[in-house]
This record gives C-alpha cells, structure tokens and sequence, in this order.
C-alpha cells in the first residue's frame, strides 16, 4: 500500500548541477502532477500529465523538464540548478475524470537545496 | 488574474468549532479543494466542491457559494491533531490541470 513514492527524500546540489527527482505511483491514476513549495506559501504546479505520454505545463515549468515514460512514472529534471529552485517538491496522482483533476495522493516530498 | 484570499493564521480552543474562509476570483470555475498539511508533511486531500452547499465527511465539512465566490472549511470537535496548515484550491474552468491554482494556506493553531 505504497501510493505515492518519491526519491529522494533530500539532495543538496550545486549551481548547476543536474538531477532528477522520481515519483511511482502503484493506484493505477492517470493523472500525475509535481508542485513546488515554498517556505510559508501554497503550491505551485511546475507540470501535470492527465495520461502516459502527456505532459503540459503549469505554473512555474521554467528551468525544469518531466518525463511520463509509463502510467507509473512522472520524472521532473533540474538541467541546471539555480538556488531560486531551493524547494520543498511534491508529486501527487489523481483518480478523478479530467473534469475535476484535483489532485489527491501526494508523496513525502523531496527538500532540495541549491547551493 | 486567479486569486485566492485565506486568512494566514487562526486559533481555536480542543473541542470546539472552526471555520476556515477562502474568497477566490478567476475567469471561469470548476470547483473549489481543500488540504490539509502539518508541518514536514505532505498535503493530504480533504474535499472537493463542485457545486453549491454543504459536503460532510465525518469532523470536517466544505462550503461553497459559486455565486459569492466564497467556500469554506468547517471543522468541529477540534482535536489537538487538527493543528495543521489548510489550503484551498482552485482550477479556472475551460483550462486543464495546469491552472489548479493553491492559496498560501491558513495556519491553524488548537489550544488545550
């Protein structure tokens, strides 16, 4: 009963350095999502894929690249990092129809510092 | 633009009964979400309105007035547990999932 799982669960990069973060999720959801978030603030969608194969932007996509290889996977890549992208990183799935796309399981987030 | 107005913080006494406002103003609207979240964790999905009136689920019930562009989250019983943060959210009908927009939450503190 695993959900949704996100790795790693810390990393520390510097300037420029690239990284991926990965997000599985075992519920069988088409739609997957990754947010940022900031200290004191609310999420900001950075991409969303409503199905395998899919992605659109969101919010704040600038300075990051995803991947949905399978209905599992939705991979997000930093190919440069900058501190501005020093974050908390959620990624969620979603159940419901492309009506609502609320999303409603999140993993343990990844904290990411950019030195 | 989208926009959505919480307020930052909010105190309430175990055992009694809270509720948490959210006013949102977008071109268009889908529905109105909420979240829970405590401090280190993931946000944990609450509830979901679509349309007018009251949703319950167990402590916790959702508002909404698309008309007033106005929601709520209420929740009774208040256990020490409740101290969280609660977000709503957003997404601006006629767009896709990437227009699903968060408030900046309401940090909700319970005292004994």
């Amino acid at each position: 009963n695993a959900g949704v799982t996100q790795t790693p669960k810390f990393q520390v990069l510097k300037t420029g350095q690239s990284m991926t973060l990965q997000c599985a999720q075992d519920m069988n959801h088409n739609s997957m999502y990754w947010y940022r978030q900031d200290p004191g603030m609310g999420l900001r969608l950075i991409y969303y894929s409503a199905s395998e194969g899919t992605t659109d932007k969101g919010e704040v996509p600038n300075g990051y690249n995803v991947s949905r290889l399978n209905k599992r996977e939705f991979s997000l890549r930093l190919e440069s990092a900058a501190p501005s992208q020093t974050s908390v990183y959620f990624c969620a799935s979603s159940d419901r129809g492309r009506d609502s796309n609320q999303p409603q399981h999140f993993g343990d987030g990844t904290r990411l510092s950019i030195l | 633009g989208q926009s959505l107005e919480q307020p930052s913080e909010v105190t309430a006494v175990e055992g009694a009964i809270v509720q948490i406002n959210c006013t949102y103003q977008t071109s268009g609207f889908y529905g109105l979400s909420w979240y829970q979240q405590h401090d280190g964790g993931a946000p944990t999905f609450l509830s979901y309105n679509a349309l007018d009136g009251l949703e319950e689920t167990g402590r916790f019930s959702s508002f909404l007035s698309r008309s007033d562009s106005y929601g709520y989250l209420l929740l009774q019983e208040l256990q020490m547990k409740d101290s969280a943060s609660y977000f709503c959210a957003v997404r601006d009908r006629g767009s896709s999932a990437s227009k699903i927009i968060f408030g900046s939450g309401t940090r909700l503190s319970i005292r004994p």
